[in-house]
């Protein structure tokens, strides 16, 4: 089984429809990430969680939320969703502050497409 | 602004034609820089972590290096296995690890 986890691996909606991607690691780690891929702008952050209390924005999050379930997961919803939001989506852990060497574990990716 | 820039797009190579990728990077201070392999349909995965210019990592059949302004992705007798897009990134001084400005990847396709 993987490390990192998303749900779902695709997903094609329709403008204006909510949508929520899920990420679930077993790593153990405090750090998790939702990054965006599209073709030609390599990944951007959307956001990032250091712990369960802990949510920042990144680079892109205008038109995303996030919410951190408990250590081990962690959900990007789009509330409406635009068709510049199709994309594909990663989700990454890292280790703790002491331990971290900048590595990131990704998942697999979600690719949403929005009709 | 804070920029991060693969060159070439893609690169062919023959089995056994040994290359080199290129990274470069505008950022007001570096804490780290990455390369990342991905293959098709999958997430990205950890190569190595560069901190200061100088500095080199192997693996295999890649070495990366680090110059204060550029770093260089350089393969050697490359195999089919090989095929991949690599992806550089960095983090900046003023941000935590794991924040990560990546560039556009560089697509390589090694053929027999």
């Amino acid at each position: 089984d993987a490390d990192v986890t998303q749900t779902p691996r695709n997903r094609i909606t329709k403008t204006g429809k909510r949508i929520m991607l899920e990420c679930s690691q077993t790593k153990g780690h405090d750090r998790m990430y939702w990054y965006r891929q599209d073709p030609g702008l390599g990944l951007r952050l959307i956001y990032y969680s250091f712990d369960v209390k802990d949510i920042n924005k990144g680079e892109i999050s205008d038109g995303y939320s996030v919410s951190r379930q408990a250590q081990a997961k962690f959900s990007l919803s789009l509330e409406s969703a635009i068709p510049n939001q199709t994309a594909l989506y990663f989700c990454a852990t890292s280790e703790p502050g002491q331990r971290n060497t900048g590595e990131l574990f990704f998942g697999e990716g979600s690719r949403l497409t929005v009709l | 602004e804070d920029q991060v820039t693969q060159s070439p797009e893609a690169l062919r190579l023959q089995e056994g034609e040994s290359s080199s990728l290129n990274c470069s990077y505008t950022v007001s201070g570096l804490r780290g820089l990455f390369w990342y392999r991905q293959d098709p349909g999958k997430g990205p995965e950890f190569l190595f972590t560069l901190y200061s210019a100088g500095e080199e990592k192997e693996k295999e059949r890649l070495k990366a290096t680090l110059t204060k302004k550029e770093s260089f992705l350089h393969i050697t007798a490359p195999k089919p296995e090989d095929s991949a897009t690599y992806l550089c990134a960095a983090t900046m001084t003023t941000d935590s690890w794991g924040k990560l400005q990546f560039g556009a990847g560089t697509q390589v396709v090694v053929t027999p």
